[in-house]
């Protein structure tokens, strides 16, 4: 079935410095990604939709300047997490599909951690 | 608008226990259903799903039928185990699958 990637599964970092997570669709292309933040026992917070080829649309109190979004290829998308802070730390899980039988496939996750 | 509304946990059962999850949701058109399933310390699993109507997704011994008169698609398992401890979502996409809803997610813990 389709498989969603996403790495690195954890990652730490200083304050102030970036970090990237990248998300793959290994088998499918995927015209349309999403990038989610989960806080802890809590449900999922859509962040962003990233377009292939144009500019991601961020909801309502996202910062875009602080998570940066690139959607370069039909099966990569990027999340760019600059200049983090503590409360940035969380798990983020990225999403891809519609395509493939209306399904999301959702990447593994990311937990990020910032001290 | 779309939106998913999902029975608030934490649930806790014994084991062989009989388990149902609420989910019901407000949608325009015909939109397709799902539940998935994100264990302790993993990311989202998709568990089943339904694109019309009357259909019935099952797996892993987990069942959920979309029922368009009711609004609903509760989850359903006859006799559950220690290692379906996770948190349950449901959730819902548009025909084009370019909007999803999750519900708030439920929280199941089975003890021995």
């Amino acid at each position: 079935g389709a498989v969603v990637s996403q790495h690195p599964s954890r990652v730490i970092c200083k304050s102030g410095t970036s970090v990237k997570i990248e998300c793959r669709s290994l088998d499918f292309q995927a015209t349309t990604m999403f990038w989610y933040r989960q806080f802890p026992k809590q449900s999922l917070m859509l962040m962003a939709t990233s377009n292939e080829g144009s500019k991601a649309t961020y909801e309502q109190g996202v910062e875009k300047d602080k998570f940066l979004i690139n959607h370069a290829s039909l099966t990569l998308s990027t999340l760019t997490v600059t200049s983090a802070h503590p409360e940035d730390s969380s798990f983020y899980i990225c999403s891809a599909g519609g395509q493939v039988g209306n399904t999301i496939y959702f990447g593994e996750g990311s937990w990020l951690t910032v001290v | 608008g779309n939106s998913v509304t999902q029975m608030e946990g934490p649930v806790t059962l014994s084991e062989e226990a009989f388990l149902t999850i609420n989910c019901t949701y407000t949608a325009t058109g015909y939109p397709s259903l799902f539940w998935y399933v994100q264990y302790p310390g993993e990311g989202l699993q998709l568990l089943l799903k339904a694109t019309k109507a009357d259909d019935k997704g099952s797996n892993k011994g987990f069942e959920a039928t979309y029922r368009k008169e009711t609004t609903s698609f509760h989850l359903e398992k006859g006799s559950v185990q220690v290692s379906d401890s996770a948190v349950y979502f449901c959730a819902l996409s548009d025909r084009a699958g370019n909007q999803f809803y999750f519900g708030t997610g439920t929280s199941l813990t089975v003890i021995p």
